[in-house]
């Protein structure tokens, strides 16, 4: 059974770096093709992409977000961590991780199949 | 980025009827569309991948299909049950960086 869980503040100020963790369970990230990703979701609006990370050490970011953001894994400790610089009222929003239910990035397949509960991070002085 | 629109935006339904959302895409994206649901406070829940094949554990009342000019796409309830009134987003993966369009809602009518 797969299960995720996002970890981190719930509020930070503005400037500051966001550090959020994913603590997974019922899979590896040793494993070929394994992929976690992180989406989130701003109050009352869509869901949008940030980052991936997959078993290989490839990394994929957002474009629009790509300066601002890290993506790293600990294999030994199932967690990936993703980081968010510079922090602004306007990256208020839950954040997701999420389990990457299809292939590697070249083939396209990019589903999430498993979600953390996500958490809700508000950017506030 | 790859826009993908979603009509219509709210869906007012009630129990056991049919209904059909659709998302439209910028470009062509082949087959390379995912559809979710979510409720309040929860996370979503994948319906569908490859535009057409039914994740495991999801009922069968839930299909998607796609367009032979692969931009447009839609999924459908055959018969609306009370757990179904959510809101639902698509999501491409034919380009990076996969984008989601901005969500239909089904509430009762």
């Amino acid at each position: 059974q797969i299960t995720l869980k996002e970890s981190g503040p719930t509020l930070v100020k503005p400037t500051q770096t966001l550090t959020l963790t994913c603590t997974f369970s019922g899979f590896s990230l040793n494993s070929s093709v394994m992929g976690v990703g992180w989406i989130r979701q701003p109050p009352g609006k869509a869901l949008e992409w940030l980052a991936l990370i997959y078993w290989n050490d490839d990394k994929r970011y957002s474009p629009s977000l790509k300066s601002r953001l890290t993506i790293t894994k600990d294999t030994s400790k199932n967690q990936v961590v993703l980081t968010m610089t510079n922090m602004d009222p306007v990256d208020t929003a839950t954040y997701f991780c999420a389990h990457n239910g299809g292939s590697y990035w070249g083939a396209r397949e990019i589903y999430f199949d498993y979600w953390g509960q996500g958490t809700l991070v508000t950017v506030s002085s | 980025d790859i826009q993908m629109t979603q009509s219509p935006s709210s869906l007012s339904t009630s129990v056991g009827d049919r209904i059909t959302i659709t998302c439209r895409a910028s470009q062509s994206i082949s087959s390379y569309l995912n559809w979710y649901q979510q409720k309040p406070g929860k996370a979503p829940k994948l319906l569908i991948y490859a535009a057409s094949s039914l994740q495991s554990g999801v009922p069968s009342r839930f299909s998607g299909s796609g367009s032979t000019s692969g931009t447009d796409f839609t999924l459908t309830i055959s018969s609306l049950q009370p757990e179904d009134f959510a809101t639902y987003y698509c999501q491409q993966s034919y380009s990076a960086p996969p984008t989601f369009g901005q969500g239909t809602r089904v509430d009762i009518k």
